[in-house]
């Protein structure tokens, strides 16, 4: 099975700051991964899938790049209101694996 | 418009089976490039996912639970079926039904999610 691991496991930073969390796969995924952005007490909501391909409604600050094993999600100028939890999840075997999360805070 | 809504026990007891139901209205699941996984997170802790079964009647489990995971679809009331058996006190979590964006499966969308608590 493929492992999927994130880092950092928690960041706080100011409003404006440029934001980066950083995922890595066990085996080569290529492009199939996804990132989600969870608030607190709801479901997952999908921002990004193929690794760099921005879900429609999705503001432009989120973006994410990498292949093979390395994957990068970042937020341009962090907003109060991505505070949230952020997972990554690859989708180029079953079974499906999701990295164990980011809590991304305001400072 | 697609939503998903799960349903089941708030409540069960350890050793006991867990029957969960995800009700879904705007695709069908006998469609090509539908399908439903199962997806948990225990309070505080990461999302986990733990079955899938596809348009096609595939199905696939997480490795770590497969031998307690039984997923299931009745087309014609639109709903699909996870069942957990011998439940313990680790299996407290959220638990969500989704469409999950693969390359093989369209869109991704996930129902509200819905509280289990095992008692020992």
């Amino acid at each position: 099975d493929i492992q999927m691991t994130q880092s950092p496991s928690s960041l706080s930073a100011s409003v404006g700051d440029r934001v980066t969390i950083t995922c890595q796969a066990s085996e080569d995924i290529r492009k199939y991964l996804n990132w989600y952005q969870q608030k607190l007490g709801k479901a997952p909501k999908l921002l990004i899938h193929g690794a760099s391909n921005l879900e429609t409604g999705v503001p432009s600050r989120f973006s994410g790049s990498g292949s093979g094993t390395d994957f990068t999600f970042t937020i341009s100028s962090l907003q109060p209101e991505d505070t949230a939890m952020y997972y990554c999840q690859q989708y180029e075997n079953l079974p499906l694996a999701f990295g164990g999360g980011t809590k991304v805070e305001i400072k | 418009q697609v939503t998903l809504r799960e349903a089941g026990p708030a409540l069960v007891k350890s050793t006991q089976t867990l029957t969960l139901t995800c009700s879904f209205s705007g695709f069908s699941l006998s469609a090509s490039g539908m399908c439903v996984s199962w997806i948990r997170q225990p309070p505080g802790k990461a999302l986990e996912w733990l079955a899938r079964i596809d348009w096609d009647g595939d199905i696939y489990y997480s490795t770590s639970l497969k031998t307690r995971l039984t997923i299931s679809k009745d087309t014609s009331k639109n709903q699909v079926v996870l069942t957990m058996t011998n439940m313990d006190p680790v299996d407290t979590a959220t638990y969500f039904c989704a469409r999950i964006y693969t390359t093989s499966c369209s869109g991704d969308y996930w129902g509200q999610g819905t509280l289990v608590t095992v008692s020992s």
